[in-house]
């Protein structure tokens, strides 16, 4: 029983056109997040949400829209893709104690979006 | 703000070789500290954590102690294995409050390789 699910795990695309990535975690956890990993392997933080509210929003551009329907899924609509958008996109989740993790961060297996 | 320096990269080892990869921080108050692990073709997984100054994370033979005086997070292992070729991330979690509610700040990634 996978803890965190990304669908799907490859995407390739087009420039200009629009995709989603969707994310679920069955780990009861309260917050989630996405991360972006470049070719270099260097990760950054893109959005997080704590039971459907957004809480981090790094500065991404607006072609970049999260969705929480609820605690338990996160997806991520990208709209008009770009060249620069080819990446790997990593969901995760945690259990959050006043904002500090204590136990680290569960990672999806990642969706590598490559756009031609 | 937060953030996490990781020694440059690639590494190449024989196995058995003893690993050092080193990690610095710096953020304000105690962070939780954390390496992860990710495997070709993988997401990120947990490898250990230490969530105050002095104490030691292990796993698989993998060993990492917070020092507090030298904001320093060191991975060893005494003796390296060839499915020990991986990327290694030293991260933090840092204090309550604000935008960084529960973020993990990454640091570049060390790319490990160990030869027969």
């Amino acid at each position: 029983d996978t803890a965190v699910s990304q669908t799907p795990k490859y995407l390739v695309t087009q420039m200009g056109n629009d995709k989603s990535i969707k994310c679920e975690q069955n780990l009861g956890h309260d917050t989630m997040y996405w991360y972006k990993q470049d070719s270099k392997k260097f990760l950054k933080i893109m959005f997080s949400y704590n039971n459907k509210e957004l809480i981090i929003n790094e500065t991404v551009p607006n072609r970049f829209s999260p969705k929480s329907p609820d605690k338990a899924h996160l997806n991520l609509h990208i709209n008009s893709l770009e060249l620069g958008d080819s990446a790997v996109y990593f969901c995760a989740s945690s259990q959050g104690m006043s904002g500090r993790v204590i136990a680290g961060y569960t990672f999806g297996s990642g969706t590598r979006l490559t756009v031609v | 703000g937060n953030s996490v320096t990781q020694m440059e990269g690639p590494v190449t080892l024989s196995e058995e070789a003893f690993l050092t990869i080193n990690c610095t921080y710096t953020a304000t108050g105690y962070p939780s500290l954390f390496w992860y692990v990710q495997y070709p073709g993988e997401g990120l997984q947990l490898l250990l954590k230490a969530t105050k100054a002095d104490d030691k994370g292990s796993n698989k033979g993998f060993e990492a102690t917070y020092r507090k005086e030298t904001t320093s997070f060191h991975l060893e292992k005494g003796s390296v294995q060839v499915s020990d070729s991986a990327v290694y991330f030293c991260a933090l979690s840092g204090p309550a409050g604000g935008t960084s509610y529960g973020k993990l700040t990454f640091g570049q990634g060390t790319i490990l390789t160990v030869h027969p």
